[in-house]
């Protein structure tokens, strides 16, 4: 069973302060990786893709991958109420050309 | 601007009924998707397609069908509706990366439809 394992949550930082999600996978061939964004009642929306070892940022998003540990991670900087939601982990390529989503950690931004 | 639509974004059905969802992207994607959301448990994908006429299982299509006539149009089947089919269903579509290693580019996502079987 191909599993994407992310930190359990809930996950609450105050405003200004770095967010830090982590995700881990098992299925070492994966190719892609993907942070979606899913506030409550909403389909979830892509924040970042990563197909390469090292970081990669976007804004005050930075996405970091590292293929011999499996693990991919998302930092979020100076955090806003509005990044409020539930933030999903997606990996896919691979063995078995699934798709494999986290359960997801719902991060809180305090004011 | 992509667009996902699903046909509901609420429906309520009754054991035993055969249930249809259906979902159009106008983004010319080669795959579509289908999961279901349920609390604590993530999302789980029932069951995709990368063709016209083609379909592959997900995780759990027990208890589901699809059907892919059009590119544009993927629809998911309830043959007959359970109570623990009772979930939000997310239809989502993306282009191919690459082929010769089975990556996916990112997925648009539809809004969702709220089945309830009573």
């Amino acid at each position: 069973q191909k599993e994407v394992e992310q930190n359990s949550g809930p996950l609450s930082v105050p405003e200004g302060a770095i967010a830090s999600l982590n995700c881990t996978y098992s299925d070492r061939v994966s190719q892609s990786f993907f942070w979606y964004r899913q506030y409550s009642g909403k389909s979830p929306e892509l924040i970042m893709s990563i197909y390469s070892n090292g970081d990669k940022e976007d804004g005050r998003f930075t996405a970091q991958l590292n293929k011999a540990s499996q693990y991919v991670s998302l930092l979020i900087r100076d955090s806003q109420p509005s990044d409020s939601a539930t933030y999903l982990c997606m990996n896919s390529g691979g063995s078995n050309y699934k798709l494999t989503f986290g359960k997801g950690t719902l991060l809180t931004v305090n004011p | 601007d992509v667009k996902v639509t699903q046909s509901s974004r609420y429906l309520v059905k009754r054991t035993g009924e055969k249930v249809f969802l259906e979902c159009v992207q106008d983004m010319d994607h080669e795959n579509m998707f289908w999961y279901r959301q349920d609390p604590g448990l993530g999302l789980r994908l029932i069951y995709f397609s990368y063709d016209v006429k083609m379909k592959e299982k997900g995780d759990i299509p027990e208890g589901y069908s699809v059907s892919r006539e059009k590119k544009e149009r993927f629809s998911l089947i309830l043959e007959s509706a359970s109570t623990n089919q009772t979930s939000m269903y997310l239809c989502a579509s993306s282009s191919w990366t690459s082929l010769r290693d089975g990556s996916y580019n990112e997925q648009f996502f539809g809004p969702g439809t709220r089945l309830t079987v009573l």
